[in-house]
C-alpha cells in the first residue's frame, strides 16, 4: 500500500532548463508535503515543505506546489543546475500527537551541462 | 553545529548473524527516528523516540528488530538474527522537538548492511 507516490524514477534536464517532479498521494490526512534531496552516501537532506492549506511555496530556484483535489504536488527547479543532479524523494506528514513522515520511492534528477 | 552521526558506514554480515548501529542525534534533539531503506525505494519509519519513550514502532519487525535510546541520546538499533531481506542502509533522523510543529527531521549519513 504504497500512500505516496513518485511514478518517474529519473528525469534528464539540461542546464539552465526547468525541472519538474512529481508526487501523488492517497492519504487525505496528510497535512504536510516535504521534498527532500539525497547525495550518493550522504542522508536525505530536507529542501521545501509546503502545508496543506497552501497551494504554493516558493524559496529560490525551488518552487512547489500542491493540488490537494487531484492529490498532486510538484516541485519545479528553474533553472536547474548541474549540482541540483541528485535523488529527490517527496514526503507526506500525518500528525497523530506526533508526526510521521511517508516517502516516496524518489526520483533521480540528472542536469546536463 | 554538529549533524546525525552513525557508524559504522558499512557493515557486511552472513545470515543468522547479529548487527548492531549506532546513532548520536543533533544536541538537543528530543525526536530520534529510525528508517529501513531499501534499494529502489524510499525511507520507510521502523521506530521513533520521543526522548527515551518510544512513540511510534508499528513497523518494526519485532521477532528480529530492537532498538533503544538510553538517557534520551544515543541509540542503538539491533537485528538478531539478520536474514537477507535486511540488506538496506538504515538511516538515523533526529528533529528539535515533537509538539506538533514542523520540525525537520534531519538526517545521518546511514549504515548500509549486506546480508549474505
Amino acid at each position: 500500500d504504497q500512500q505516496v507516490k513518485q511514478n518517474s524514477p529519473s528525469l534528464s534536464v539540461q542546464e539552465g532548463r526547468i525541472s519538474i517532479l512529481n508526487c501523488d498521494y492517497t492519504n487525505s490526512m496528510f497535512d504536510y508535503f516535504l521534498w527532500y534531496k539525497k547525495y550518493p552516501a550522504e542522508g536525505p537532506t530536507f529542501l521545501i515543505s509546503i502545508s496543506s492549506i497552501k497551494d504554493k511555496n516558493e524559496d529560490g530556484r525551488f518552487t512547489v506546489f500542491l493540488n490537494k483535489s487531484a492529490k498532486h504536488l510538484s516541485l519545479h527547479i528553474v533553472p536547474s543546475q548541474p549540482g541540483d543532479s541528485a535523488v529527490y524523494f517527496c514526503a507526506a506528514r500525518t500528525y497523530t500527537g506526533f508526526q510521521k513522515l511517508v516517502f516516496g520511492t524518489g526520483t533521480r534528477l540528472l542536469v546536463s551541462p | 553545529e554538529a549533524g546525525v552521526a552513525q557508524s559504522p558506514r558499512y557493515k557486511i554480515i552472513e545470515k543468522r548473524q547479529s548487527v548492531a548501529f549506532w546513532c548520536n542525534p543533533i544536541s538537543g534533539h528530543a525526536t530520534l527516528y529510525w528508517y529501513q531503506q531499501i534499494l529502489g525505494q524510499g525511507p520507510k519509519l521502523l521506530i521513533q523516540f520521543q526522548n527515551n519513550g518510544v512513540v511510534d514502532d508499528s513497523q518494526l519487525p519485532k521477532d528480529r528488530f530492537s532498538a533503544e535510546r538510553l538517557k534520551g541520546v544515543d541509540s542503538t538499533l539491533k537485528i538478531q538474527p539478520a536474514k537477507l531481506e535486511d540488506s538496506a542502509v538504515y538511516l538515523c533522523a533526529s528533529s528539535l522537538d515533537n509538539g506538533g510543529g514542523t520540525e525537520t527531521q534531519y538526517f545521518g549519513p546511514g549504515t548500509r548492511l549486506l546480508v549474505l
